[in-house]
């Protein structure tokens, strides 16, 4: 299957600072890529849907404005958590939709674990 | 719209007996169907897929699963459960590879 990868893998920031996460399709190019949330011992839940070129769609409560998704390219989507604070501590995980040859797959990253202090 | 919901939030069975996790979906289109693998600290391992072509479905490390439409299930089975099953087990539900659904989960513990 195609491989997605996500930098960093684990992150430790202060209260108050920005983190950025990559989400990048290796062998594919990707048009919608979606971000994802687990808090502990919770399951994943949709933050975003983010499509290459035009603004990400946002899920119900949550903020646009502290978690600002970029989609410059086919093959790359960043997250950025601005102002973080520890309540944003999780593993955002990301997946991109591969449509090559009119067949729909997705694949998902390996995550990132952020830890706000 | 979409749903996904485990039956069971917590399975313990002994080593070497079958296992079973139930999931019932709903979708307002032909879905395609996943259960995934977490180990703690870890991402997430597809371990089958179901997407509208044979209904039951062989995966990875023994596991399967049989897509029943008319009771909207898609439960994971393994005849014979090891220790290094122990994990967490998500169903996800989603069309076409867009936004997936998932459900809340099932811990799974294999005791010696």
């Amino acid at each position: 299957g195609a491989v997605v990868s996500q930098h960093p893998s684990r992150v430790i920031c202060k209260s108050g600072t920005s983190v950025k996460i990559e989400c990048r399709s290796l062998d594919f190019q990707a048009t919608t890529m979606f971000w994802y949330r687990q808090f502990p011992k919770q399951s994943l839940m949709l933050m975003a849907t983010s499509n290459e070129g035009s603004k990400a769609t946002y899920e119900q409560g949550v903020e646009k404005d502290k978690f600002l998704i970029n989609h410059a390219s086919l093959t790359l989507s960043t997250l950025t958590v601005t102002s973080a604070h520890p309540e944003d501590s999780s593993f955002y995980i990301c997946s991109a939709r591969d449509t090559r040859g009119g067949f729909y797959e997705q694949y998902f990253g390996p995550g990132t674990r952020l830890t706000v202090t | 719209a979409q749903s996904v919901t485990q039956l069971d939030s917590h399975v313990s069975v002994s080593e070497g007996t079958p296992v079973l996790l139930r999931c019932n979906y709903s979708s307002s289109y032909s879905p395609s169907l996943f259960w995934y693998v977490q180990h703690p600290n870890k991402g997430l391992q597809l371990l089958l897929k179901y997407t509208s072509a044979a209904t039951l479905v062989k995966g990875i490390n023994g596991f399967e699963a049989e897509f029943k439409k008319s009771e909207t299930s898609f439960h994971l089975t393994k005849p014979s459960a090891h220790m290094s099953d122990a994990a967490e087990y998500f169903c996800v539900v989603s069309v076409n590879a867009g936004k997936s659904t998932f459900g809340d989960g099932t811990t799974l513990t294999v005791k010696p």
